[in-house]
């Protein structure tokens, strides 16, 4: 059950702020951002938990509403280096193929001076 | 060293080849997965190595057979391919519980399939 990403891409101008959401129609246990540039391989953000939760560390930031399945990766005052594309992957609650990681299908951020 | 290593960075083969892609992390990490990427599409789980033994695998065809030697390596035999198999593939480490723990990743093998 692949989340659910939107937008699929988007154009900010350096220092704009730019919200990513992440869906899921089942129970998650836990959400996984990862940022991946052009030819490189993801890197890990942050992950946030079954109960609910906020995290952040420099100017992005995400939550996780658990009652609505929905996470949200907040980038505030974008940076030239934001630029590339965000994955969330979502891991199911009582999920019987082993709490598998699925990825979404990505938001592609391009950040302008 | 947080560092997933990931050899060669490039390949290319012809169908009736046998390669192998071979992946090493040197933290300690007991999980470690394969993934294929195709342009502009997110990273598909192939197979779950947990404590060395194989935990997942996402009904990969049998041309592509995965291999853990030990708790730092992971290798990817590849045999009778097609072209629809180029892609990217990434390898990936986590510590332990699959579910909660971060997952760092190499920087893939870019295959082409001739």
């Amino acid at each position: 059950q692949q989340p659910v990403q939107s937008p699929q891409a988007m154009i900010l101008r350096e220092g704009e702020d730019a919200v990513i959401n992440c869906s899921s129609s089942k129970a998650l246990y836990s959400v996984h951002w990862y940022r991946q540039k052009h030819g490189e391989a993801p890197v890990f953000l942050m992950i946030l938990l079954k109960g609910g939760e906020q995290k952040g560390h420099d100017k992005i930031s995400a939550s996780f509403n658990e009652k609505k399945q929905q996470s949200s990766l907040y980038l505030t005052a974008s940076q030239l280096s934001y630029s590339g594309t965000y994955f969330c992957g979502t891991v199911l609650m009582n999920n019987n193929a082993g709490n598998m990681l699925t990825f979404g299908g990505g938001t592609r951020l391009m950040v302008k001076p | 060293d947080t560092e997933v290593t990931q050899t060669p960075k490039h390949l290319v083969m012809g169908m009736t080849n046998k390669k192998s892609l071979k992946c090493e992390q040197h933290m300690g990490h007991r999980a470690m997965y394969w993934y294929k990427q195709k342009a502009k599409k997110p990273p598909e789980l192939m197979f779950v190595y947990s404590y060395e033994k194989l935990s997942i695998n996402e009904s990969v065809p049998s041309r592509f057979s995965p291999e853990c030697p030990n708790s730092s390596l992971l290798n990817l035999h590849l045999h009778a391919l097609q072209p629809e198999d180029s892609a990217l593939y990434l390898c990936a480490s986590s510590p332990g519980q699959i579910n909660t723990d971060t997952q760092y990743f190499g920087p893939g093998t870019r295959l082409t399939v001739l």
